[in-house]
């Protein structure tokens, strides 16, 4: 079955450590998300990636970075710039990027990182 | 600009009672709207989507929602709760903004009494 895979599920943090969270999707989309998740707050958009090769901020994307070099694939980096990167991270995707967001997105099971 | 306002951020209902789940939007283009469901520690999952065309949308799991522009809503609802409707629930709005966006509402937890 098609879909989206995020590793690890838990992932912990030193103070002043880099982190990288996976997510990898075999549905063939073009476009891909990073969300960050916190109690009663919704999701706010870190980063997006309409196609390979290219990526652009949303609205936090202060503390993290992304790369696009496989259209399956769109890693996040949490730096030891993001002060309080506690939260529940969530990767999506979705069949094209255009700027109609008329597609729903599909998304992974998260991965929780925490600060030691 | 998009905004979207879940009115309430817990609802609890009886077993076998209607669910309402309430959803506002704000648009200056036409929007496209979604709602999702999130169960504990899991990602997000599709339960319906308007873009054009019927505004009653049906979705999975026997929920549905209207879209009605004069109120600019675009509530959940589903005749009888079962207890495997107890998640989290997202109201979301994309459209043309010369963007790429999809704006989440903060979301509404249901609770489904036995």
């Amino acid at each position: 079955d098609g879909g989206i895979t995020q590793s690890p599920k838990y992932l912990f943090r030193k103070e002043g450590q880099n982190v990288t969270l996976s997510c990898e999707q075999n549905l063939n989309h073009d476009a891909m998300y990073w969300y960050r998740q916190d109690p009663g707050q919704g999701l706010r958009l870190i980063y997006y990636s309409q196609i390979v090769n290219d990526f652009q901020k949303g609205d936090i994307a202060e503390g993290y970075s992304v790369s696009r070099e496989k259209k399956e694939s769109f890693p996040l980096t949490v730096t030891s710039a993001q002060k309080n990167p506690t939260a529940f991270y969530l990767c999506a995707s979705s069949i094209t990027g255009t700027a109609y967001s008329n597609q729903p997105q599909h998304f992974g099971d998260g991965t929780r990182l925490s600060i030691l | 600009a998009q905004s979207v306002t879940q009115l309430g951020s817990h609802v609890s209902v009886s077993e076998g009672a209607l669910v309402l789940l309430r959803c506002n939007y704000s648009s200056s283009v036409p929007p496209y709207l979604f709602w999702y469901v999130q169960y504990p520690n899991q990602g997000l999952q599709l339960l319906l989507k308007y873009t054009t065309g019927a505004t009653l949308v049906k979705g999975i799991n026997g929920f549905e929602a209207e879209f009605k522009k004069s109120e600019t809503s675009f509530h959940l609802t589903k005749p009888s709760a079962h207890m495997s409707d107890a998640a989290e629930y997202f109201c979301a709005v994309g459209g043309y903004t010369g963007g790429f966006k999809t704006i989440f509402g903060a979301g509404t937890r249901l609770f489904v009494k036995a």
